[in-house]
C-alpha cells in the first residue's frame, strides 16, 4: 500500500516569498491533515479536512496560510508571504475516517532566509 | 495547546539496555498513541492503547496507560542503535475530531 505523498522535500525561499506543498494522501483515507512541526517539537496542527470540508483550521494563520483539498483526495498548503519563523517541516497526514491511526508523509522541509 | 508532555527530553543508553519514556496529558482521551520519528524522516505510527486498556505490547515495545494520573509510559526492551529516534505522545482529546495533540518528544540516542 503506498503511504501519504508529500512535495517538494526541501525548499529554500527568502522571505515574503511564496511557496506551496502539495500532498496525496492514502488512497481512501477521507481524513486529511497537515501539521507544521518546527525543530526541537512536536507536530502542531494547523488543519485538517474530511474529504473536501474543513473540521479544524483553528490553528492555522489565515493571513498568510492557505490550504485546499477541492476533490476531496489531493489538497494543496500554501504560504504568501513566508516568514523566517515558518522555517519548519510541513507535514501531511491521513486517515481512513477520524479516530483511526494516522499516518504520516515524510515531510516537506522549508527553510525561509 | 500543548496535551502531552514526553519526559526525560533525551535519553542516551547502551545496545541492549531497555528504555523508559513518559508521557502525561491534560484532558480526558479516547486513546493514546506513540510515534517514532528518525532524523529527517516522518512519523511512524508504534501503538495505540485506548482508555479502557492498561498495558500493550507490540514486539519489542510495551506501553502503560494510567486514566487516574493522566500518564502513559513506553519501555524499549533490548533496544539496538536502529531504535535511535525521537519518540512522541499523541493524544486524541474528546469531541475535537480525531485530530491528534503532540507533546514535544524524547530524544533516545542508543550507543552500539
Amino acid at each position: 500500500e503506498a503511504g501519504v505523498a508529500q512535495s517538494p522535500r526541501y525548499k529554500i525561499i527568502e522571505k515574503r516569498q511564496s511557496v506551496a506543498f502539495w500532498c496525496n494522501p492514502i488512497s481512501g483515507h477521507a481524513t486529511l491533515y497537515w501539521y507544521q512541526q518546527i525543530l526541537g517539537q512536536g507536530p502542531k496542527l494547523l488543519i485538517q479536512f474530511q474529504n473536501n470540508g474543513v473540521v479544524d483550521d483553528s490553528q492555522l494563520p489565515k493571513d498568510r496560510f492557505s490550504a485546499e483539498r477541492l476533490k476531496g483526495v489531493d489538497s494543496t498548503l500554501k504560504i504568501q508571504p513566508a516568514k523566517l519563523e515558518d522555517s519548519a517541516v510541513y507535514l501531511c497526514a491521513s486517515s481512513l475516517e477520524t479516530g483511526n491511526t494516522i499516518y504520516f508523509g515524510e515531510g516537506s522541509w522549508l527553510t525561509v532566509v | 495547546s500543548q496535551q502531552g508532555e514526553e519526559d526525560p527530553q533525551a535519553l542516551s543508553i547502551q545496545e541492549g539496555e531497555n528504555a523508559t519514556m513518559n508521557c502525561s496529558y491534560k484532558t480526558s482521551i479516547n486513546n493514546l498513541q506513540w510515534y517514532r520519528q528518525n532524523s529527517g524522516r516522518g512519523l511512524v505510527h508504534l501503538i495505540l492503547i485506548r482508555s479502557n486498556e492498561r498495558e500493550k505490547h507490540s514486539g519489542r515495545l510495551r506501553v502503560t496507560l494510567d486514566t487516574s494520573k493522566k500518564s502513559s509510559s513506553l519501555l524499549i526492551t533490548a533496544s539496538r542503535a536502529a531504535d535511535t529516534a525521537s519518540y512522541f505522545c499523541a493524544t486524541p482529546p474528546y469531541n475535537q475530531g480525531g485530530k491528534l495533540i503532540f507533546g514535544q518528544g524524547t530524544e533516545l540516542s542508543v550507543k552500539p
